[in-house]
């Protein structure tokens, strides 16, 4: 079983929709979780961290299902240019522990 | 703020060559992070480092692979030989505290095709 997975999509949807990621982790001792976006021959970047109580940034909202180590990203009213992949990020649990990244997720939004 | 600076940008080598990419973290950061994208397996961690320490190279796929960070501000990675099957961006990042679990900044990326 891999340590961080995502279904790696694509997903196409129109302008406006509402679309939802989900992550699954293995590690039940992992302590920070975030979502980053990638685009298209670019480095990551860091869309927001995921706290234990939610938390929404705009039109995002992310999730965390510690019982179910589980991790959501919710985009509402999608723009053309939220299309990029998301990718889930989750740390290995130890103190001065490394960063595991999904195989991300492909969105693609359409006019 | 300059960022994580990579450098090459790009490189094109042949099979069999030594391969040098370099990394310029944050100021001020002290943990710094190697990874390997490809199409098929993703975003992979070759090694890292905090406090110009390495704390894991499991990442690191063989022998032809070694990784430096003489000092906070910069580090190397090295392919010798080469293959083809190298070929791949590789990322540099660098996080102000890993203790902390701190957020990771990448830079460019090197994309390496090895002919």
């Amino acid at each position: 079983r891999k340590e961080v997975e995502q279904d790696p999509g694509p997903f196409n949807v129109p302008e406006g929709a509402t679309v939802a990621f989900n992550c699954t982790y293995s590690n039940s001792a992992s302590q920070s979780f975030f979502w980053y976006r990638q685009d298209c021959r670019k480095e990551p970047k860091l869309l927001m961290s995921v706290y234990s109580s939610g938390n929404e940034d705009g039109r995002f909202t992310a999730q965390l299902n510690r019982a179910s180590q589980y991790i959501s990203l919710l985009i509402r009213d999608s723009k053309l240019s939220d299309s990029a992949t998301y990718l889930c990020v989750v740390n290995d649990g130890r103190q001065g522990g490394k960063l595991i990244f999904g195989q991300g997720t492909e969105l693609s939004v359409k006019p | 703020d300059a960022g994580v600076i990579q450098s090459p940008r790009h490189e094109v080598t042949e099979m069999g060559q030594e391969v040098t990419l370099r990394c310029k973290p944050i100021s001020g950061h002290n943990s710094l992070f190697w990874y390997r994208q490809t199409m098929m397996r993703g975003l992979e961690l070759l090694i890292y480092f905090n406090n110009n320490v390495p704390i894991d190279d499991s990442g690191m796929p063989e022998d032809r692979f070694s990784a430096k960070m003489p000092n906070a501000s910069f580090s190397t990675l090295k392919i010798q030989p080469s293959e083809p099957r190298d070929s791949a961006v590789y990322f540099c990042a660098s996080s102000l505290d890993q203790i902390n679990l701190s957020e990771a900044f990448f830079g460019q990326g090197t994309r390496l095709t090895v002919v």
